[in-house]
């Protein structure tokens, strides 16, 4: 399985610092994609880093991929109490496959 | 949000019911998921169509049962359903090529409580 796993599984912070999240995952990919989302609703895209991309900057959003540890992380700068959420990676197989398969979710807390 | 509505928002049902949840999208897309999240569980894929031709059943109970009239609509009948179904239903479209799938746009979900 492919499946990311995300690292802490639960984050609280205060607002103006710094969020740092983590998802590794097992097979080779041909994408992978951060999704927030808010308690109860669905899923929203946040940023895509392809294979052969190393860092992507979206706003305040910053995402690493590290293809040979299998693994990316995704940077919330100045946090803000509206970036309170459930943070989760998914990743796209190669080979035109169309699965996407999501990890369990970081959920963070920022304090006002 | 946009761009993929899903009807009803909520929806309770007793186990010998029989419903369906419905999923449209506006964007264009050539595939359409129906996935089932659960409390402290990963999502999970239940259904994939592409090009409105189901390419993925991941081995879902006959109890649940998927209909894609068309690229922009998809369906979930729903009939005697168990008390642990109970769960978010999400709907997400998405374009798809030879390489790989990209961004998958959602749903806002149906919150279904089975009795």
């Amino acid at each position: 399985s492919q499946q990311g796993e995300e690292d802490p599984q639960a984050l609280s912070i205060q607002e103006g610092e710094n969020a740092t999240m983590n998802c590794s995952y097992k097979t080779s990919i041909n994408n992978l994609q951060w999704y927030r989302q808010n308690s109860g609703r669905g899923l929203v895209h946040l940023i895509l880093i392809r294979s052969n991309e190393r860092e992507k900057h979206s706003g305040r959003l910053r995402v690493t991929l590290d293809t040979s540890k299998k693994s990316s992380s995704l940077l919330i700068t100045a946090s803000r109490a509206a970036d309170t959420a459930s943070y989760f990676c998914a990743t796209a197989g190669s080979g035109g496959y169309q699965k996407v398969t999501f990890g369990t979710g970081t959920k963070l807390q920022v304090i006002p | 949000e946009t761009g993929v509505t899903q009807t009803p928002r909520h929806l309770v049902m007793g186990m010998t019911n029989k419903k369906s949840l419905k999923c449209e999208q506006h964007l264009g897309h050539n595939a359409m998921y129906w996935y089932k999240q659960s409390a402290k569980k990963p999502l999970e894929l239940m259904f994939v169509y592409n090009f409105k031709e189901q390419t993925e059943n991941n081995s879902v109970p006959s109890r649940f049962s998927p209909e894609c009239p068309n690229s922009s609509h998809l369906f979930l009948h729903l009939h005697t359903l168990q008390p642990e179904d109970s769960a978010l239903y999400l709907c997400a479209s998405s374009q798809v090529n030879r390489v790989a799938t990209d961004t998958q746009y959602f749903g806002p979900g149906t919150r279904l409580t089975v009795l």
